[in-house]
């Protein structure tokens, strides 16, 4: 069964580098048909998409954030991580990791439990 | 970058109602239209894709249905644990977004 597990610090200062990692267990990252997606939930909001990419490493990005998001795969360790330079206390929320594809037309089947993150001095 | 627009934001409703909620795209999508129910504390879960296509394991009464810009998800029969909040998404376009959220809550 697909298991997918956030890790990375649960708070950043402001203006630095938000840093986390997605840990896939009980599939490939490099199989097709799938993409890796990051999602974040801000307080008392809805969910924001913030970028994806697929097995193939074609990447795409939130136009609102693409500016400071970097999203790759490690396949090696069977990862994939998000980077979101010069954080703002906007950007606290709870950040998830997530698997789609055109399996199920592009929709996510798979979500990890999200983890918390304060942006913060 | 296309907008979605769920309405209503919130819905009481009753054990057994039926309930329909609906989203607008900002521009045609087709039938690139997914919809999610989420609870506090735990992951969304996929519910519908591709406008009208039941994900595994999802009780028959969710349903979608719609294309081009208007969608709809209808719950039949009203059970306590769809009280829950519910997002529509569009993966057509290169970022796929999602709605503003309806929670539906217990009258």
């Amino acid at each position: 069964q697909l298991q997918l597990q956030e890790s990375g610090p649960g708070l950043v200062t402001p203006s630095e580098t938000l840093s986390l990692t997605c840990t896939v267990s009980g599939g490939s990252i490099s199989s097709s048909p799938y993409y890796w997606a990051w999602i974040r939930q801000t307080p008392g909001k809805g969910l924001d998409w913030i970028a994806n990419i697929y097995y193939s490493g074609t990447t795409n990005y939130n136009p609102s954030l693409k500016s400071r998001v970097t999203i790759s795969l490690d396949t090696s360790k069977n990862q994939f991580s998000l980077k979101l330079n010069s954080v703002t206390a906007a950007d606290t929320a709870v950040y998830s990791c997530a698997r789609g594809g055109s399996h199920v037309h592009y929709a996510i089947d798979h979500w990890g439990r999200g983890t918390l993150v304060t942006v913060s001095s | 970058d296309i907008q979605m627009t769920q309405s209503p934001t919130s819905l009481s409703a009753s054990v057994g109602d039926r309930v329909t909620i609906t989203c607008r795209a900002s521009q045609i999508i087709n039938r690139y239209l997914n919809w999610y129910q989420h609870k506090p504390g735990k992951a969304p879960k996929l519910l519908i894709y591709a406008a009208s296509s039941l994900q595994s394991g999802v009780p028959s009464r969710f349903s979608g249905s719609g294309s081009g810009t208007d969608f709809s998800l209808t719950i039949e029969s009203l059970q306590p644990e769809d009280f829950a909040t519910y997002y529509c998404q569009q993966s057509s376009g290169d970022s796929h977004t999602f709605g503003q959220g309806t929670n539906l809550e217990i009258k």
